[in-house]
C-alpha cells in the first residue's frame, strides 16, 4: 500500500463546477499538507500549503484536511479551462526534514 | 530570480550510454531535490541535498544512479549505464530553509531506446 493514495482520473467537468479532489494517506506522522498543481509538461508549483485540520481558502480554492480520517481535500470553485491541470497532493512531517510525499495526481479538464 | 534551470529539456539516448542531467537552483536556496515522474509511480524523490551535502539517497533506484553538488549553484544525476527503464521525466526543485516550498524546474525528458 502507497503512503498516499489519489484518484488519478481524468477528471473531466464543465466550466462553472465545484470541483474536488481527494487524497488519503497512511502515515498518520505526516503534519503539513499541499497541493501542486502541474500543467503539461511543466514542473509542479505550489497551490496551497497547510498544516492543521480544517479549511483553508485562497480565493476559489479550498484546501480541507481531516487528520482524524487521514483525509485531505481541494475544492476548485467556479472552474475555468484554465484550472485544467494535473493535481497533486504532498505531505511531510517535521522529523523528516525537506522530504515531501506525493500522490500520483489527478489530471482534471474544465471544458467549455 | 530565473527559477531552477534545468538542462538538457530533452534527452534521446541508446541503453546502456551514460546520461548526465544538470540543475541550477533559485539562488540562496539550501535545499535541492531531484525527482523522477512516470506515469505509473507519480513523483518520486531520489536524493535531496542540504548545503550541498546528500541528506537522504534512499529514493536511489540503484548503484546505476548517483547524484553530486559540488557547490550551491550546481547539481548533476548521473546515469550509468543507462536503461529503457529509466525513461521519465525528472525534475529538480530547490527550496529555503526547513519546511520552505519547493520549486521546481521544468524538468528533462529522458528516452532510453
Amino acid at each position: 500500500q502507497k503512503e498516499v493514495e489519489q484518484d488519478p482520473g481524468p477528471l473531466s467537468v464543465p466550466e462553472g463546477a465545484i470541483v474536488s479532489l481527494n487524497c488519503t494517506y497512511s502515515n498518520s506522522a505526516f503534519q503539513y499538507f499541499m497541493w501542486y498543481r502541474q500543467y503539461s509538461r511543466k514542473g509542479p508549483e505550489l497551490l496551497m500549503y497547510t498544516y492543521s485540520s480544517g479549511n483553508k481558502e485562497d480565493g476559489r480554492f479550498t484546501a480541507q484536511v481531516d487528520k482524524s480520517s487521514k483525509y485531505i481535500s481541494l475544492f476548485i470553485r467556479d472552474s475555468q479551462p484554465s484550472d485544467s491541470a494535473t493535481y497533486l497532493c504532498a505531505m511531510g512531517f517535521t522529523g523528516g526534514g525537506n522530504k515531501l510525499t506525493f500522490g500520483t495526481g489527478t489530471q482534471l479538464k474544465v471544458e467549455l | 530570480d530565473a527559477g531552477v534551470i534545468q538542462s538538457p529539456r530533452h534527452e534521446v539516448t541508446e541503453m546502456g550510454q551514460e546520461v548526465t542531467l544538470r540543475c541550477k537552483p533559485i539562488s540562496g536556496h539550501d535545499y535541492l531535490f531531484w525527482y523522477r515522474q512516470t506515469m505509473m509511480r507519480g513523483l518520486e524523490l531520489l536524493i535531496y541535498f542540504n548545503n550541498n551535502v546528500p541528506i537522504d539517497d534512499s529514493g536511489m533506484p540503484e548503484d546505476r544512479f548517483s547524484a553530486k553538488m559540488p557547490n550551491a549553484s550546481f547539481s548533476t544525476l548521473k546515469i550509468q549505464p543507462s536503461e529503457p527503464r529509466d525513461s521519465a521525466v525528472y525534475f529538480c526543485a530547490s527550496s529555503f530553509g526547513l519546511g520552505g516550498t519547493q520549486y521546481f524546474g521544468p524538468g528533462t525528458r529522458l528516452l532510453v531506446l
